[in-house]
């Protein structure tokens, strides 16, 4: 059982490029969501799944894109890197979306330059 | 709007002495309210939740937190620090509106530090 499970661990892009961040995990949990962790100011909401084929914006979407064909997989798309997107990404996942707590991913930590 | 306030960014304590970190929060109608530990390039970990009942609730590692509603805080406590709880804290609260998904605001985070 390997949890929440993201790739890759670092990332160098620059201005415009595109990339997507992985995001698996092998609980069967319905409810998957994306964050940003900046320095001194806690996690933002990016983006969340219900369900399979069920995607919604969090706090901070813009610049970002998501998808959800299956109920383990739930990619980050990043379509033109900005340098205001350096920052580390989390990925979650929980069983119960009222009150359950969370399973976060180890993180990505993103770089554009 | 809901919102998280962790009123320090660090909290200094001596190993075997007792730990407070500090958490208020806002949120209309009742508050779910969860405390995560973060170790240095991991993800967060959950430690405990406060969801109804009891105000007290105890949670892993020794974790123990106190609900008050008329405070409207959920103080992280530890009868007994260890040098390993040394990390990061994160208070969060449920946000409430748009459907089931437990969509959490959290705190900016109160950096735990244990010393011998």
């Amino acid at each position: 059982n390997a949890g929440v499970t993201q790739t890759p661990k670092f990332r160098i892009l620059k201005i415009g490029q595109s990339m997507t961040l992985q995001c698996t995990q092998d609980m069967n949990h319905n409810y998957m969501y994306w964050y940003r962790q900046d320095p001194g100011m806690g996690l933002k909401l990016i983006y969340y799944s219900v369900g399979a084929g069920i995607t919604d914006k969090g706090e901070v979407p813009n610049g970002y894109n998501v998808s959800r064909s299956t109920t383990e997989d739930f990619p980050l798309r990043l379509e033109l890197a900005a340098p205001s997107q350096t920052s580390v990404y989390f990925c979650a996942s929980s069983s119960n979306g009222l009150a359950g707590e969370q399973y976060f991913g180890p993180g990505t930590r993103l770089t554009v330059t | 709007a809901q919102s998280v306030a962790q009123p320090e960014d660090q909290v200094n304590v001596a190993e075997g002495n007792p730990l407070t970190v500090k958490c208020t929060y806002s949120v209309s109608g009742n508050p779910y309210l969860f405390w995560y530990v973060q170790y240095p390039n991991r993800g967060l970990q959950f430690l405990l939740k406060y969801i109804t009942g009891d105000n007290l609730v105890k949670g892993s590692y020794g974790f123990e937190a106190e609900f008050n509603k008329s405070q409207t805080s959920f103080h992280l406590k530890k009868p007994s620090a260890l040098v390993s709880d040394s990390a990061l804290y994160f208070c969060a609260v449920r946000s409430w509106g748009g459907g089931t998904a437990s969509k959490l605001t959290f705190g900016t985070g109160t950096r735990l530090q244990v010393t011998l």
